[in-house]
């Protein structure tokens, strides 16, 4: 089963709006990774914030984590129509085999009208 | 310098056959993951490889899937009797290490698997 969880499952807006996806989990972490996928391919990761950290910026893109309340949010501003995308949280699942597994929401569908 | 690469593309198979799909992570990265992603659906872990080796097998759906990586480079993942629920894309990535928190993914481009 997932770990995290998007919301909403689809967002539709118009170009030059702000787009806002949330993104909650379950267990603890000690880290949260938003990554973007077009057209059902490979993912690029976008942006990482640690459990330390409550909000980080990278160009349009704006990111909060609220570990009291198990919840991320991923904001892109003035968005673009190239903005168009699936857009997943990627939580460290925990140790496995000594290691940290990234696991994946079902992620937000995200439409950019031009 | 090259991303990861993933071959073939796209596989239509039949009910039955056995498919072998590879993946060419970025050179020098150890840890090597395979993710499979069915229509509309997040990605579901299947498989981990710190070099060569894979500690934990339990995320392959049945005995049916395995992996290899040979040479701390290539893995192939291997669909043995193929069925119409195998249909997915097959997502590769890498990472430069394991076992450090937040260490960044790197994506192939998939391979989209049909079974008839």
């Amino acid at each position: 089963s997932q770990q995290g969880e998007e919301d909403p499952q689809a967002l539709s807006i118009q170009e030059g709006e702000n787009a806002t996806m949330n993104c909650s989990y379950k267990t603890s972490i000690n880290n949260l990774q938003w990554y973007r996928q077009n057209s059902g391919r490979g993912l690029v990761h976008l942006i990482l914030i640690r459990s330390n950290e409550r909000e980080k910026h990278s160009g349009r893109l704006r990111v909060t984590l609220d570990t009291s309340k198990k919840s991320s949010s991923l904001l892109i501003t003035a968005s673009r129509a190239a903005d168009t995308a699936s857009y997943f949280c990627a939580t460290d699942l925990g140790a496995s085999g000594g290691s940290y597994i990234p696991t994946f929401g079902r992620g937000t569908s995200l439409i950019v009208h031009p | 310098g090259a991303g990861v690469s993933q071959s073939p593309s796209n596989k239509v198979t039949e009910k039955g056959k056995d498919v072998e799909l590879r993946c060419d992570p970025i050179s020098g990265h150890t840890a090597l993951y395979w993710y499979r992603q069915s229509l509309g659906q997040g990605l579901e872990f299947l498989i981990y490889f710190q070099g060569n080796s894979a500690p934990d097998k339990s995320g392959l759906p049945s005995d049916r899937f395995s992996a290899e990586r040979t040479g701390g480079s290539v893995s192939t993942l291997t669909i043995q009797r193929t069925q119409q629920e195998d249909s997915a894309v097959y997502l590769c990535a890498s990472s430069l290490e394991m076992g450090l928190v937040g260490e960044t993914q790197y994506f192939g481009p998939g391979t989209r698997l049909l079974v008839l």
